[in-house]
């Protein structure tokens, strides 16, 4: 089954303490992405890459970082978590070329940073 | 920079009517618009995709146009139904390697 998995579907962390979201996509599409969502502010990206070792900041960066070693994987890093960065977390993943760029997410991640 | 507008946030009909969700966007240079259903506390399930070229995209009960032109879209549902009931989300995409747009929704709910 074609899907976006994200890991882990809801956390509770601490302040400054790290911690990764991974997400993997089993379409073999060159584009993947992070939003996050929150009330009244809506979906917010926060990087995104268009294919292996490419990436780039997206709306909202400041405290992240991510990577894109293979191609199935976008995995998200919050070095020292946040208050702030407490929030409805989606990986979004779709073809780039030659094809109609439907984005397909995951089920997303909520994290909770005390 | 493109903006996205879903209006109104909110909307209540009774189970059975025919319906039409709005979506306006300030840069008419799209590469695709999509519409997404998103469920309380879940993940964006893609309901329909317009290409620029295309005119409209139909599946089963929902039909999504686009104008270009004018810089709308609009999502009809025939015969809604409470199961019909979640936030409905359009996106704009500017360019072949740009990122979506997003509106911030419209949270249907349709009474029984």
């Amino acid at each position: 089954e074609a899907q976006v998995t994200q890991n882990p579907r809801y956390l509770i962390t601490v302040t400054g303490k790290k911690l990764t979201v991974t997400c993997s996509q089993n379409m073999n599409h060159e584009y993947m992405s992070w939003y996050r969502q929150d009330p009244g502010l809506g979906l917010r990206q926060i990087y995104y890459s268009m294919n292996v070792e490419v990436t780039d900041k997206g709306d909202v960066p400041e405290g992240y970082k991510v990577s894109r070693k293979e191609k199935r994987n976008f995995p998200l890093i919050l070095e020292s978590p946040s208050p702030n960065q407490t929030s409805l977390y989606f990986c979004a993943s779709s073809f780039t070329r030659g094809a109609t760029g439907e984005l397909f997410f995951g089920e997303g991640s909520r994290l909770t940073v005390l | 920079k493109q903006e996205v507008t879903q209006i109104p946030a909110a909307l209540s009909v009774p189970e059975g009517e025919n319906l039409v969700l709005n979506c306006s966007f300030t840069d008419s240079a799209i590469y695709n618009l999509q519409w997404f259903r998103q469920d309380p506390g879940k993940g964006l399930t893609s309901l329909l995709l317009i290409q620029s070229s295309q005119r409209e995209q139909t599946s089963g009960r929902l039909n999504a146009s686009l104008d270009k032109s004018s810089g709308r879209s609009t999502l009809y549902i025939a015969a809604s139904q409470p199961g019909d009931s979640a936030t409905y989300l359009c996106a704009v995409k500017t360019g072949a390697n740009s990122k979506l747009t997003f509106g911030k929704g419209i949270t249907l709910s349709v009474r029984p």
